[in-house]
Parts: C-alpha cells; structure tokens; sequence
C-alpha cells in the first residue's frame, strides 16, 4: 500500500520550453502532495505544498509563476516548470499523505524526475 | 522553528555489523512525530521507522530500532546485522502535529555497508 508514482521518470527540454511532471497516489486518497527538489549529495529542499482543491503554498524563494502546481484530484498533482532554463536542471520529488487518517503524519514518496535543461 | 541536524556525513561497517546514525533535532511543538527514511542509488525515498514524540517505547521494524531521548532531542537509529542492501542516505526528519504539518529533513548520512 501506500504507492506514489512519477510521470516522467526523466525528461530533457530545451531552455525557454515548459514541462509538466505528474505524481499520482495509486492506492490511496492524497489530500495533501508535496513537492521537493533535490541537488546531487544533498537533502530534500521543500518547494510547495499542495492541498486538493486549493492554491498550493509556496516555500520562501520558490518562485510561483515558476513552478505552476494544480491538484485537481484527491489523487493527482502536477508541476509544471515554465519557461526552463539550465539552472532549473534538478531531481524532483513529490510525496502524499492522507490527512484525515489519524495519527498517519508520514510521507509516501514517488521514484522522482529527473530534469535537464539544455 | 523546526530543525534537523545529522553530523556524520558519511559511515561505513562491514556487512553483519551493527551501525548507529545520529540525529538531533529542535521544535517548538508539543506533539510531534519522528522518521528515518532511506534512499538508495535508486533514489527512491523508503520510509524506514517512525517515532511518536509522546510515546516513551523506542519503535523498532525488524533489524531497525530507534534511541529516542526526548529531554536531549536525540534520534539516533540502529541497524543490526547490516546487509550489502542497506547502503544507501539515510535521512532524519521530523514533523509537528499542527499548522502545515511539514518535513524538516536532516542533511543525510551515506552510510556503506562493505562486504
């Protein structure tokens, strides 16, 4: 149980260009996805924080016209990097969690994007 | 504020030893929870062991078992019998139990297990 998938797995895209990732909970109800970008060796910088239904929260210095997130479904979200530019280039992660299961506060996490920017 | 400090960068035991990773970790929230999560090459995050604050019993799942000492705020997680599948970064991450309910993730630790 607890199953979260990534779409895609890695993607290359030329600079000025959009691309949207999709992270889906395949057996459970996600009321709240996540999304975090990592660096090579280093830990988990969270970037927003998305909740079904509503505008996704945004970490300080996360730029929101940037880094567009939708959760439209209690089992889908996306982010969409627009207009990419090299230093964009990154491994990003989603994870969900069930917020109306008590005492449940741990995260599922999906396998991650990996984004080059040309 | 909530923090997450791993001091040992990277760690490395033969395969059948038992190696501890620390974590200490600061909040200002009454009730909070505790994880380890591992990420091996593939770089899948694996959920390893949780801890909840207000319970005094260490967790343990299977050869993975925890030293929680609230009053120092210290985390520390043991593996026993190490296996070659056990090499991977291993993170300590916390999160309180109101407001955004975010994860506050340590720095890592690459631990290595050598056959």
């Amino acid at each position: 149980g607890a199953v979260v998938s990534q779409h895609p797995s890695w993607v290359i895209c030329k600079s000025g260009t959009s691309v949207k990732i999709e992270c889906r909970s395949l057996d459970f109800q996600a009321t709240t996805m996540f999304w975090y970008r990592q660096f090579p060796k280093q830990s988990l910088m969270l970037m927003a924080t998305s909740n079904e239904g509503s505008k996704a929260t945004y970490e300080q210095g996360v730029e929101k016209d940037k880094f567009l997130i939708n959760h439209a479904s209690l089992t889908l979200s996306t982010l969409t990097v627009t207009s990419a530019h090299p230093e964009d280039s990154s491994f990003y992660i989603c994870s969900a969690r069930d917020f109306r299961l008590a005492g449940r506060y741990e995260q599922y996490f999906g396998p991650g994007t990996r984004l080059t920017v040309t | 504020a909530q923090t997450v400090t791993q001091s040992q960068p990277e760690m490395s035991v033969q395969e059948a030893e038992t190696v501890t990773l620390s974590c200490t970790y600061d909040t200002s929230e009454s009730n909070y929870y505790l994880f380890w999560y591992k990420q091996p090459p593939s770089r899948q995050m694996i959920l390893v062991i949780r801890q909840e604050a207000y319970k005094q019993q260490n967790a343990t799942e299977n050869r993975f078992s925890v030293n929680f000492q609230k009053a120092a705020k210290s985390f520390s997680l043991k593996i026993s019998d190490s296996q070659l599948g056990d090499t991977a970064m291993y993170f300590c991450a916390e999160t309180g139990t109101q407001g955004a309910q975010k994860l506050v993730f340590g720095q890592g630790t690459r631990l290595t297990i050598n056959p």
